[in-house]
């Protein structure tokens, strides 16, 4: 099973956005409407910000959104807030297996 | 509260071998797959294995495969890995999650570390 791909960091300032990517191939982005995103904060366990591609859990912000076109899903974040400084991972489901990218840190400035 | 408790993490020699149990509680567990996924020592999330809500289908890691075995038991709400010819490269913190679709890895509990060393 291979990782999917995203970039190591990004950053950005409060009130900012930023978009976090993740690269998968026809077998698995591109083959299926399964992807989902998970935040984690140092030493804790991740959390479901977004399945399905798209879909928001309750509870969570409406500032974050996330779409997919093609092997590429995307994350992205609004208004950045010091909270949002995280570990953000991407996964898809794949022929029974379950894919995760290496994930990426946002630092918020 | 939906919850999800995982225990029987600790540290043990290359070649032994480790069971990890994961209870749930607040919702009817039968009714749905679990996931189990580790994470080494500042490393990302990999996926370790999935297992139906009756046991019928069960998968694994390749890196896993032939090692590890996943189970359940519906009456106790309690899922388990049984980790054998553990290696260096399995230590890790061990996490259990519900799986509502095929994306819907939600709640997470709160892990349990697994350390292979001699």
């Amino acid at each position: 099973q291979s990782a999917l791909t995203q970039p190591a960091s990004v950053s950005g300032s409060p009130g900012q956005s930023i978009t976090i990517s993740c690269t998968g191939t026809s077998s698995d982005i591109g083959g299926y409407k399964y992807v989902s995103w998970y935040q984690q904060h140092p030493g804790k366990a991740p959390k479901l910000i977004i399945y399905d591609v798209s879909n928001r859990p309750l509870g969570v912000s409406d500032r974050f959104s996330a779409s997919k076109s093609g092997n590429t899903a995307s994350l992205s974040i609004s208004g950045l807030q010091a909270e949002d400084e995280a570990i953000y991972y991407c996964s898809s489901y794949t022929n029974n297996n379950i894919s995760f990218g290496g994930g990426t840190r946002l630092t918020v400035l | 509260e939906v919850q999800l408790v995982e225990s029987g993490g600790g540290l043990v020699k290359p070649g032994g071998s480790l069971r990890l149990s994961c209870a749930a509680s607040g919702f009817t567990f039968s009714s749905y797959s679990m996931i189990w996924v580790r994470q080494a020592p500042g490393k990302g999330l990999e996926w370790v294995s999935s297992i139906s809500g009756r046991s019928s289908d069960i998968y694994y890691a390749d890196s896993v495969k032939g090692r590890f075995t996943t189970s359940r038991d519906n009456a106790k709400s309690s899922l388990y890995l049984q980790m054998n010819s553990l290696r260096a490269d399995d230590t890790a913190v061990y996490f259990c999650a519900r799986v509502r679709g095929f994306s819907k890895f939600d709640p997470w509990g709160q892990g349990t570390l697994v350390t292979v060393s001699s």
